[in-house]
């Protein structure tokens, strides 16, 4: 299991801006999921992307993939007040046994 | 469909003292891992039980101990409390013992050690 590092630590947009959040992993990875942490809260799975994929879209969320790179990143479009959150990447290989968190972004919506 | 439920919600515990979480998985999942949260960190992995058997661990104490029940469910016991314990502690479900895929988390239980 590896810890993936999100960049950057913080981060305040105004709403209706979009948000783009980055993870850098050090070792090749099946797939990279992402989480969302509401404050004080448990954390929502939001998107898995598979290490042969190259961008993922869900709803407002669009993720990205590079391998090459070993990174990706997650793009919020017209952000809401709702998406004031934690936001966790989990690199993973198949047969990881647990998940190594690092610290996330901490992104703040102003009214 | 009840998700990852947990309780109790909030405790507050005193130094020495002993205390007990519990943690029903989603349905139709059989893995069930425990994380410890500290203000403004991500979640720091304790443990995992799958088929009743803690599978792995992570760097915490043997304070820390588990349990898994047939039906899935699952207990953390924390002896000799310390301030240092207070925290978020949650739990996530999935399935098959192989995180590469989601996993489920419980809104959580908040641990104030006093």
């Amino acid at each position: 299991s590896q810890q993936g590092e999100e960049d950057p630590q913080a981060l305040s947009i105004q709403e209706g801006e979009n948000a783009t959040m980055n993870c850098s992993y050090k070792t090749s990875i099946n797939n990279l999921q992402w989480y969302r942490q509401n404050s004080g809260r448990g954390l929502v799975h939001l998107i898995l992307i598979r290490s042969n994929e190259r961008e993922k879209h869900s709803g407002r969320l669009r993720v990205t993939l590079d391998t090459s790179k070993k990174s990706s990143s997650l793009l919020i479009t017209a952000s809401r007040a709702a998406d004031t959150a934690s936001y966790f990447c989990a690199p993973l290989t198949s047969g990881d046994d647990k998940i190594i968190f690092g610290k996330g972004t901490r992104l703040h919506i102003l009214p | 469909d009840a998700g990852v439920t947990q309780s109790p919600t909030h405790l507050i515990k005193t130094r020495g003292q002993q205390v007990t979480l519990r943690c029903s998985p989603k349905s139709g999942h059989d893995t069930v891992s425990w994380y410890q949260q500290a203000l403004g960190q991500g979640p720091q992995f304790i443990f995992q039980y799958y088929e009743e058997e803690e599978r792995q661990r992570g760097n915490f104490p043997d304070r820390f101990s588990g349990h898994q029940f047939p039906n899935y469910s699952s207990e953390l016991n924390v002896n000799a409390l310390l301030l240092g314990d207070s925290a978020l502690y949650l739990c996530a479900s999935s399935s098959g013992g192989d995180l590469s895929y989601e996993q489920y988390f419980g809104p959580g239980t908040r641990l104030t050690v006093t």
